[in-house]
């Protein structure tokens, strides 16, 4: 089976633009959960998407939103960028049925200037 | 929200040696405890889980051992080799699909021959 894959893999955007990142989960697995990874607070949960529907969401503000498709493909919208979301954002996949592994993608490493 | 520290944050040891690293979480309803590694510029890839029903998991030179009543689990390495150099994030969910992970600010694991 083919891996979790993220495109673009590297983007750079000036503050105020907005960005959206794309996520194709591990063929059959139907749960998309996305992180953003930086040096000083390691990976934190933005928010989880399952059959089409956000179950679960992490701590972040409105501007960071997301959607999955009928596929399972899942993309992350980031409005009004701020050079804080400067940071690599990593999907994972996962059967997410009776529980079981997340599988990572490489990850998009977003800079903001 | 679910809280987990990780310590230490940096541990070298001695090719041979063993390597521990310790988590506490803050929520009791965390069920699910996996543990990542992630090689410099690659991906967090599965190492070990263990569920809250079980009090220890082991694997070749990995074990997880998980202690409820006090809300900490702690890896274990055996006989460390060059190639386990890498940092190890632990992580927590409390959801029975093991998604919307907490993690840990992430352990560097340096091995020496």
């Amino acid at each position: 089976k083919a891996g979790v894959t993220q495109t673009p893999r590297y983007l750079i955007k000036t503050r105020g633009q907005q960005v959206t990142l794309s996520c194709s989960p591990i063929s059959g697995h139907r749960s998309v959960s996305w992180y953003q990874q930086t040096p000083g607070q390691g990976l934190q949960f933005l928010f989880e998407y399952f059959s089409e529907t956000q179950r679960n969401k992490g701590n972040f503000p409105g501007r960071f939103s997301g959607r999955q498709f009928s596929n399972s493909r899942s993309e992350m919208n980031v409005s009004t960028l701020e050079l804080g979301d400067s940071a690599l954002y990593l999907c994972a996949s996962s059967l997410a049925v009776g529980g079981g592994e997340q599988f990572f993608g490489p990850g998009t490493r977003l800079t903001v200037l | 929200g679910e809280n987990v520290e990780q310590h230490p944050s940096t541990l070298s040891v001695q090719e041979g040696d063993s390597a521990v690293i310790k988590c506490t979480y803050s929520d009791s309803a965390s069920n699910y405890f996996p543990w990542y590694k992630q090689e410099l510029g690659k991906r967090p890839q599965l190492i070990i889980d263990i569920r809250s029903n079980v009090g220890e998991k082991k694997d070749q030179r990995i074990a997880v051992t998980l202690n409820k009543t006090a809300k900490h689990f702690s890896l274990h390495i055996t006989e460390t080799q060059p190639e386990d150099s890498a940092v190890y994030f632990c992580a927590a969910s409390k959801n029975q699909a093991g998604t919307a992970l907490i993690f840990g600010k992430g352990t560097t694991l340096s091995v020496s021959s």
